[in-house]
């Protein structure tokens, strides 16, 4: 089966710049899409399309693309950033969605 | 305003039957693809599979095939998962959530989620 693969921590000090990383097979041809998961709360879409930020998401949320990784960028880190963030993309032979297995941001 | 809002806490039995539900508002919900997402406790976000209002259209993962079930009541706007034999292993968190494939297959709106507790 697809896997997409996140470190499971990432740790930055306040006002710092986070990359998160996210890797698979065919991430070159399917876009992928980046969740925060704040403790207790559902799921909020951050970025899709490897770039794009729906509105009333901060333009320090970014999103990068090069061939198999995409990485989730958070510019100025703040302590309210602290959650776990899973990238999603869809697993081409199958047209089956797949989450990433999630990435713990620590602010330190 | 876009919101899917999901039934309360369930607390249940193993070998029980479940149905949980999943209400659309402030959009065409016949026409957008809605995904069940289960989060086992501590643990990462699982894609469990999708149905289309519309027709009733509906793929399972394969780790989830044969376990639940999904389907709609378009009357109303609400999309339904469900157990007839729950067991302690389902214990989870099941989020719902829309599928907006003009963005690029992303989940752009979620529920709040439906905590499921099975335990003898």
């Amino acid at each position: 089966s697809y896997e997409l693969t996140q470190p499971p921590s990432v740790s930055v000090s306040p006002g710092q710049t986070a990359r998160i990383t996210c890797s698979g097979h065919a991430l070159s041809k399917q876009y992928v899409s980046w969740y925060q998961q704040q403790s207790g709360q559902a799921p909020v879409l951050m970025i899709y399309k490897d770039t794009k930020r729906p509105s009333g998401i901060p333009d320090r949320f970014s999103g990068s693309s090069s061939g198999t990784t995409v990485t989730f960028i958070i510019s100025a880190v703040q302590e309210e950033d602290e959650a776990d963030y899973y990238c999603q993309s869809t697993d081409t032979s199958g047209g089956f969605e797949v989450f990433g297995g999630g990435t713990k941001l620590t602010v330190l | 305003e876009v919101q899917l809002v999901q039934s309360g806490p369930e607390v249940k039995e193993p070998g029980e039957s479940l149905k949980i539900s999943c209400q659309g508002f402030g959009y065409n919900f016949s026409n957008y693809w809605i995904a069940w997402v289960r989060q086992m406790p501590g643990k990462g976000l699982e894609w469990m599979g999708i149905i289309y209002p519309d027709d009733s259209d509906t793929r399972y993962s394969p780790s989830f095939q044969g376990q639940v079930s999904f389907s709609v009541d378009k009357s109303i706007n609400a999309a339904y998962l469900q157990w007839t034999s729950l067991k302690a292993s389902d214990t989870a968190k099941y989020y719902c959530a829309r599928l907006a494939t003009l963005l690029g297959k992303t989940f752009d709106y979620w529920g709040q989620g439906t905590l499921v507790t099975v335990s003898s």
